[in-house]
């Protein structure tokens, strides 16, 4: 079964990177996932599609502070030079055929 | 610019009926596919359902297959979702999302900013 693992509450501090994980269930490492971004009170916004090669193309006018990377079946969002408007909930998203699966979603703080 | 604008939600009681739009622009319409992802107060992005570019294929949730129809007229550059047998659990945001392919489902690059349906006697 296809599933997305995100961790529900991650924090860092105003300037830093920080660096949140989605993880796909055991049988999926080949899977590209999407990352969006959804700030309060607000539609969500495509982030990035990332393979799992690691390779990423970002959507329209997404800062170069936002990468990616994949390690096995992890897929990571690294956001550096945080600033203010980065707190927002973070989610992962994957396909398959006829299927479309979310991640439960990672609330980014900014301290 | 890439537009999605979503319309048609509201108050409507269990068992009750309700279609909502998405009128797109910016981009040609009949070339991408088109989904219906929902998310009930509080919680996270939940996907409805999703069809081809030629409204051929439809492909849908199992917490709503038999209950909601995805259909859309390309020449008004309009989706919609027709939903019957409403539920509680039904009472979500739902958003409009373009598929970045035409064929299949895949994932999303643009989105709306969604419509409220609520599901209450």
């Amino acid at each position: 079964q296809l599933v997305l693992t995100q961790s529900p509450s991650a924090s860092a501090s105003l300037g830093a990177s920080v660096k949140l994980t989605c993880t796909l269930s055991s049988g999926h490492s080949s899977y590209a996932i999407a990352w969006h971004q959804q700030q309060p009170e607000k539609g969500p916004r495509y982030l990035m599609k990332l393979d799992s090669d690691g390779s990423h193309s970002k959507g329209d006018g997404i800062p170069d502070r936002f990468s990616g990377s994949s390690s096995g079946t992890e897929r990571y969002l690294i956001i550096s030079s945080l600033q203010s408007e980065d707190e927002a909930d973070y989610y992962c998203q994957t396909w398959g055929t006829g299927i479309v699966v979310f991640g439960g979603g990672t609330k980014l703080t900014v301290l | 610019e890439v537009q999605v604008l979503e319309s048609g939600g509201g108050l409507v009681q269990p068992g009750g009926s309700l279609r909502l739009s998405c009128a797109a622009s910016g981009f040609t319409f009949s070339n991408y596919a088109m989904n219906w992802v929902r998310q009930a107060p509080g919680k996270g992005l939940d996907w409805v359902s999703g069809i081809s570019d030629n409204g051929r294929s439809a492909y849908y949730a199992d917490s709503v297959k038999g209950r909601f129809s995805i259909s859309r007229d390309n020449s008004k550059n309009t989706l919609y979702l027709e939903m019957n047998s409403l539920r509680a659990e039904d009472t979500a945001v739902y958003y409009c999302a373009k598929d970045y392919y035409g064929s299949g489902i895949n994932y999303f690059n643009y989105w709306g900013q969604g419509t409220l349906v609520t599901v209450s006697s």
